[in-house]
């Protein structure tokens, strides 16, 4: 059971390339979110999904698009990078009786945009 | 809107110590209370989840309670060892959102 699997771990862009982060949970979770974190900022909600063929934008989606073609995967997808995307990205999934339940988070992809 | 703070933003202790760490949050309608350990560099490892309708849950030599009431919770952490020595991280689940953080307290405990 690998839980949240998130790819790369690293990467570095420079401004203006595209690029997608890959997350992956083998749980049959059916609610996946993205989150960056930044210094002093802490975790903000960038996208989430309720289920397969449904996603909402949270506080930061500006600059993300994202689709979730199937329950295990949810990718995230930068347009056009701007160095203002250096962040740390987690994924995170949760059974939709999250009250019960709670989250679960990938080990994190750290971006850089130069 | 919902926001969480956690006092205090860094704490220094010697080993041995019991600590008390605190969140608050403005909104009481929560589905739980989830507390999360995040090493330098690392993800977020779940500890503690609280239920909307519990008061307290413990795992090991940690305790985390829950006031909804007051919009409070903390997480006790009795006997302090330096592998402790992390950021400690709040979150509560509202109906309709995901998971909102506060922006933790760093404990950094001395052997």
């Amino acid at each position: 059971n690998a839980g949240v699997t998130q790819t790369p771990k690293f990467q570095v862009l420079k401004t203006g390339q595209s690029m997608t982060l890959q997350c992956a949970q083998d749980m049959n979770h059916e609610y996946m979110s993205w989150y960056r974190q930044d210094p002093g900022m802490g975790l903000r909600l960038i996208h989430y999904s309720v289920g397969a063929g449904i996603t909402d934008q949270g506080e930061v989606p500006n600059g993300y698009n994202v689709s979730r073609s199937t329950t295990e995967d949810f990718p995230l997808r930068l347009l056009s990078a701007a160095p203002s995307q250096t962040s740390v990205y987690f994924c995170a999934s949760s059974y939709m009786n999250m009250g019960t339940y709670g989250y679960t988070f990938g080990s994190g992809t750290r971006l850089t945009v130069v | 809107k919902q926001e969480v703070t956690q006092i205090p933003a860094a704490l220094s202790v010697p080993e041995g110590e019991n600590l008390v760490l605190n969140c608050s949050f403005t909104d009481s309608a929560i589905y739980n209370l989830q507390w999360f350990r995040q090493d330098p560099g690392k993800g977020l490892t779940s500890l503690l989840l609280i239920q909307s309708s519990q008061r307290e849950q413990t795992s090991g030599r940690l305790n985390a309670s829950l006031d909804k009431s007051s919009g409070r919770s903390t997480l006790y952490i009795a006997a302090s060892q330096p592998g402790d020595s992390a950021t400690y991280l709040c979150a509560v689940c509202q109906a309709g959102t995901a998971l909102i953080f506060g922006k933790g307290t760093t404990l950094s405990v001395s052997s």
